[in-house]
């Protein structure tokens, strides 16, 4: 599985857009991006993830760059429940796969009043 | 509510003690697994089952002892503990093994040896 680098922290403001990148600049053809996050306490929350297009559900978009060797997640307005750890994983299908998703240190993202 | 429960929240146990965490997926889902995260530490995969069969065991203790009687139940039972074990452990479970990049996790243990 491709390694990935994020920011240790950010700070956002409530109620504006939270932009959290990515670095993972060895990822492979076949590889995808995967976003988690964790609030506190709790156990990680899937969040969502791509390929190569970029991808928006109910709780975020992605945005991928062209050359794959970075990405972005986009809360569009954060609140102070979006505090929480967010981990960005690279990681090729299943088939050959172990279980292990390799969640690293995460970006610490405090919403701020 | 990820509908996956883990009880219980909370455990205290000495180091001779014997114990077990539960949990319970109500998703329909045919993969489970272990997870422990110590302070300032990374997720560790512990344990994978899939239709109820161990399918991983990474290097696990035998202190820590996983059961899978069904697919919607998963245990870890815990015997003879050290200090070090004390974590957050967690539980997820994904559709199949297939599926096994989109995980839904319970809200853990947290469990303290003394």
């Amino acid at each position: 599985d491709a390694k990935t680098t994020q920011p240790t922290s950010m700070d956002c403001a409530e109620g504006r857009a939270a932009n959290l990148p990515c670095n993972h600049s060895t990822i492979s053809g076949n590889e995808y991006v995967y976003w988690y996050r964790q609030i506190h306490s709790q156990g990680p929350q899937y969040i969502i993830h791509g390929l190569k297009n970029n991808e928006t559900n109910e709780m975020a978009s992605l945005i991928i760059t062209e050359d794959r060797k970075s990405s972005t997640l986009i809360l569009p307005h954060a609140t102070l429940r979006d505090t929480a750890v967010y981990y960005c994983i690279v990681r090729a299908p299943s088939r050959s796969n172990t279980g292990k998703l390799i969640f690293g240190q995460g970006t610490t993202l405090q919403v701020k009043p | 509510e990820t509908g996956v429960t883990q009880t219980p929240r909370h455990l205290v146990m000495g180091m001779t003690n014997k114990k077990s965490l539960k949990c319970e997926q109500h998703l329909g889902h045919n993969a489970m697994y272990w997870y422990k995260q110590s302070a300032k530490k990374p997720l560790e995969l512990m344990f994978v089952y899939s239709l109820e069969e161990r399918v991983e065991n990474n290097s696990v203790p035998s202190r820590f002892s996983p059961e899978c009687p069904n697919s919607s139940h998963l245990f870890l039972h815990l015997h003879t503990l050290q200090p070090e074990d004390s974590a957050l452990y967690l539980c997820a479970s994904s559709q199949d093994w297939g599926a096994r990049e989109k995980l839904f996790f319970g809200s853990g243990t947290q469990l303290s040896v003394l």
